[in-house]
Order: C-alpha cells, then structure tokens, then sequence
C-alpha cells in the first residue's frame, strides 16, 4: 500500500522564520512528488519534483527532492502571515496521487 | 475563463438522505477525481474516471456512487450507506497521458462542505 508521511503535524513560528517542513513515501511506481498549499479551500498548486538533487524554486519557497532516501523538503524563508496554511505533500503513482495528511503552519505576527 | 466547480459550497443532509454533490470543468481534462477529507487529515480519494462512461474506485469507495456520462461532469452521491459523510469534498481533474513521464498536477474545485444534521 502506498504511504506518504508528512513532518511536523503542525508548526508555530513568527513571521522572518524559517521552516522546513518534511515529506516521506513509500510507494510503486513512483512517478513525482506535488506539493499544495491549502488555505481554506481547494489546494494550489506550489512545485512539482520528479528529479533527485534539483531544487525548485518559488520566491521564498523552495523544494528538493531525495529519491533514493524516499523524502522531500519544502522550505519557507522570512516567514509571512499569509503564509499559515496547511501544506499537503502527495505522491503520484501510476495515475494516481497517494496525499500526506499535511502540515499546519500557523505564522504569527 | 477555465476552471473547476463544484456545487453546492455548503450542503446539509438529514440521515437516511442521499445527496448529489456537482463537479464540472471546462479545462477539458480526461481524468476526474473525488476526494474526501477529515478535520487535520489530508485527502483520501473515493472514487476516480480517466475517460467517460468508466469509473474506479478508491480507497474508501463504499457508501458512495458516481457517474462519467459527459466529459465535463462528474458527480458524487453521497448514499444513505456511508455512515459519516460529514467532511469536506474535494472534485479534481488532471490530463492524462502525454509526452512528460512525470504526473501531471491535478487541479481542485472549491469543495462542498458537507455536515449531516
């Protein structure tokens, strides 16, 4: 059965932090790695991964990829409010996605 | 403009009832997907159609139905069976296949918040 963990469930920081937040899986046919931001609603889309060692970059967001320990990092540099969220980390295998079940990001003034 | 909705935002439901939850998108995506989730817990899928008039089921099938008569549309019926409907419903689609041997990103409608009274 395919398994994605997510690391820390949850997190409090103040905004100018950083936090790195983890994303272990175990899965057939691994394809790529997504990461979501979801605020309130649907998830938005943030990077994909399919390569090891390549770093994806989005303004403060950064994400790699370690497909032969089997996790993902996403990093957020000098923390913003708008930043609290929770983050979803899902896998795809085959046609599908296997979801993590998320980390909460609370950044506070 | 392109997009995923989903209908209603909110939605109430008696037990014993069935209910129809609306997905549809006009980004002319082959694969569609249900998904539901819990308080603090990420996305678990239900129920998912990479062409028309066919449909697999995920990994908490039971309870719930759904059709592919149109490209562009696919509901979920929540049936009086599943004994804890109340959760966030969350519709997607994606492309399938493709030159990428990568998985292409799957987008989200808004959800319906379902809650049994």
């Amino acid at each position: 059965e395919d398994k994605v963990v997510q690391s820390p469930l949850s997190l409090v920081v103040h905004e100018g932090d950083t936090v790195t937040l983890n994303c272990s899986y175990e899965v057939t046919n691994f394809r790529s790695l997504l990461w979501y931001k979801q605020e309130k609603k649907a998830p938005t889309f943030l990077f994909m991964l399919t390569s090891s060692g390549i770093e994806k970059k989005s303004g403060r967001l950064s994400s790699i990829l370690d497909k032969k320990e089997l996790f993902s990092i996403l990093n957020i540099t000098a923390t913003q409010t708008g930043d609290s969220a929770v983050y979803l980390c899902a896998v795809g295998s085959g046609n599908m996605l296997t979801f993590g079940g998320g980390t909460r990001l609370m950044v506070k003034p | 403009d392109g997009g995923i909705t989903q209908s209603p935002k909110y939605l109430f439901r008696k037990e014993g009832q069935n209910v129809t939850l609306s997905c549809e998108q006009n980004l002319n995506h082959d694969a569609m997907y249900w998904y539901r989730q819990d308080p603090g817990q990420g996305l678990r899928l239900i129920y998912y159609s990479q062409i028309v008039n066919d449909f697999q089921k995920g990994d908490i099938a039971e309870g719930y139905s759904v059709s592919r008569e149109k490209k562009e549309s696919f509901p979920l019926t929540v049936t009086s069976a599943q004994k804890n409907p109340t959760a966030f419903y969350l519709c997607a689609s994606t492309i399938t296949g493709g030159t990428s041997s990568s998985y292409n990103e799957q987008f989200f409608g808004p959800g319906t918040r379902l809650t049994v009274l």
